[in-house]
């Protein structure tokens, strides 16, 4: 029972555009989403996170967006750097010491 | 100056054998946790421990022991390796009443049980 999904495995955007990666997530418990990055051979990095009390978030370049009615978070990169080529992971947490629930991620190419 | 670090980076040994991961945060977090990310790349918790005490258990097998000597560490000890148990272990932490319950994540230990 995958409570948290990320139906598209990769993404390839050209560089300077933006780049959009969806999650949804079916567990309404959840109160904090969180987007991590991540390279071969590493660990994930914590990249941007949104509370189940706001809509939008952002830092930089990156924004994240929660349709709470929906289920549905998203993460826009823009615009994306060749940088930004790795695995994005959606997380979802209740919080306090509540493990993260990651979705399988999503295969970010961007192309010079 | 890791935040948070993970020995050995590597792990191959045969099935049977018991064998242990350390984990160690400079932080200065409470809370630690143990993850797996299986051959599907499917990252998924197995342990939370906060203050030194056990909070989260998923099913895990009972060969499967964290230990925490104090908080700054927490380490995976693993008796009786099968072929199964081969995946990347991941250590995490973070700090409770943090805003975002956002966790820091180690390199990873990849571990092989052939």
């Amino acid at each position: 029972d995958q409570q948290v999904k990320q139906n598209s495995p990769s993404l390839s955007v050209q560089e300077g555009r933006i780049s959009i990666l969806n999650c949804d997530y079916t567990n309404s418990m959840f109160d904090y989403f969180l987007w991590y990055k991540k390279y071969p051979a590493e660990g994930p990095t914590f990249l941007i996170s949104i509370s189940s009390i706001k809509d939008k978030n952002e830092d930089g370049r990156f924004t994240v967006f929660l349709n709470k009615s929906a289920k549905h978070l998203s993460l826009h990169i823009v615009p994306s750097q060749p940088g930004d080529s790795a695995v994005y992971f959606c997380a979802a947490s209740r919080g306090g010491a509540d493990g993260l629930t990651f979705g399988k991620g999503t295969h970010l190419i961007i192309q010079p | 100056d890791t935040a948070v670090s993970q020995t050995p980076k590597y792990l191959v040994t045969q099935m049977g054998n018991d064998k242990s991961i350390k984990c160690e945060q400079n932080l200065g977090h409470d809370t630690m946790y143990w993850y797996k990310q299986d051959s599907k790349k499917f990252l998924k918790i197995m342990f939370s421990y906060n203050n030194k005490e056990l909070i989260i258990n998923e099913t895990v097998p009972n060969r499967f022991s964290p230990k925490s000597p104090d908080k700054a560490h927490l380490n995976l000890h693993i008796n009786s390796l099968e072929l199964g148990d081969s995946a990347v272990y991941f250590c995490a932490s973070s700090q409770m009443g943090q805003t975002y319950n956002e966790q820091f994540f180690g390199p990873g230990t990849r571990l092989t049980v052939l």
